[in-house]
């Protein structure tokens, strides 16, 4: 089963909404979470590292202040796209390294943001 | 920096034709490799990997080789399917575990009966 969970899975918002998305590691703790965003051709970008009870380590050109990320705890990472917009509307995926698991990261299923 | 370069797609092959993707990397130390697969309308899944030079990854019919000489990790599967149909990201991670992956610009494989 999933050991990563992605929540909501998809979203559709008007402009200027701001949208949280929560990545869940369900059977193992996660000191590090990882946020990236897919374009519509396919390529996968790092946005950000996610680190539990400190400040998110962001990516050349990721705005910080659009997209918030807050580690509170061993077991949850959320990313808050905040006054949305069309150009934001993507696919975003999480990810957890698992040193107890033969694969180096486990990913979340995505969600589809969609701003109209 | 290190970084993952994948041939470009779409990649189209009539059913049972041979694949291959190729997959070349660049990289400061001695990293794993990997191939994840996409489905349409889903998330990532990891398809095979190999962690040292010359290791052989392998998983449902597909496989790739740690090439350390050719800096390589071509992705091949003798016979495709129809339900093969998909996006396949090449990827690297320095660090097992710990670090980030970089992925490749991934190749989507359309197969038709």
């Amino acid at each position: 089963g999933a050991v990563v969970s992605q929540h909501p899975s998809r979203v559709i918002c008007k402009s200027g909404t701001s949208v949280k998305i929560e990545c869940r590691s369900l059977d193992f703790q996660a000191t590090t979470m990882f946020w990236y965003r897919q374009f519509p051709k396919q390529s996968l970008m790092l946005m950000a590292t996610s680190n539990e009870g400190s400040k998110a380590t962001y990516e050349q050109g990721v705005e910080k202040d659009k997209f918030l990320i807050n580690h509170a705890s061993l077991t949850l990472s959320t990313l808050t796209v905040t006054s949305a917009h069309p150009e934001d509307s993507s696919f975003y995926i999480c990810s957890a390294p698992d040193s107890h698991s033969n694969q180096p990261q486990h990913f979340g299923d995505g969600t589809r943001l969609s701003i109209l | 920096g290190d970084s993952v370069t994948q041939m470009e797609g779409p990649v189209t092959l009539s059913e049972e034709a041979f694949l291959t993707i190729n997959c070349t990397y660049t990289a400061t130390g001695y990293p794993s490799l990997f191939w994840y697969v996409q489905y349409p309308g889903e998330g990532l899944q990891l398809l095979l990997k190999a962690t040292k030079a010359d290791d052989k990854g392998s998983n449902k019919g597909f496989e790739a080789t740690y090439r350390k000489e050719t800096t390589s990790f071509h992705l091949e599967k003798g016979s495709v399917q129809v339900s093969d149909s998909a996006v396949y990201f090449c990827a690297l991670v320095l660090s097992y575990n710990t670090d980030k992956l970089i992925f490749g610009t991934g190749t989507r494989l359309q197969v038709f009966p």
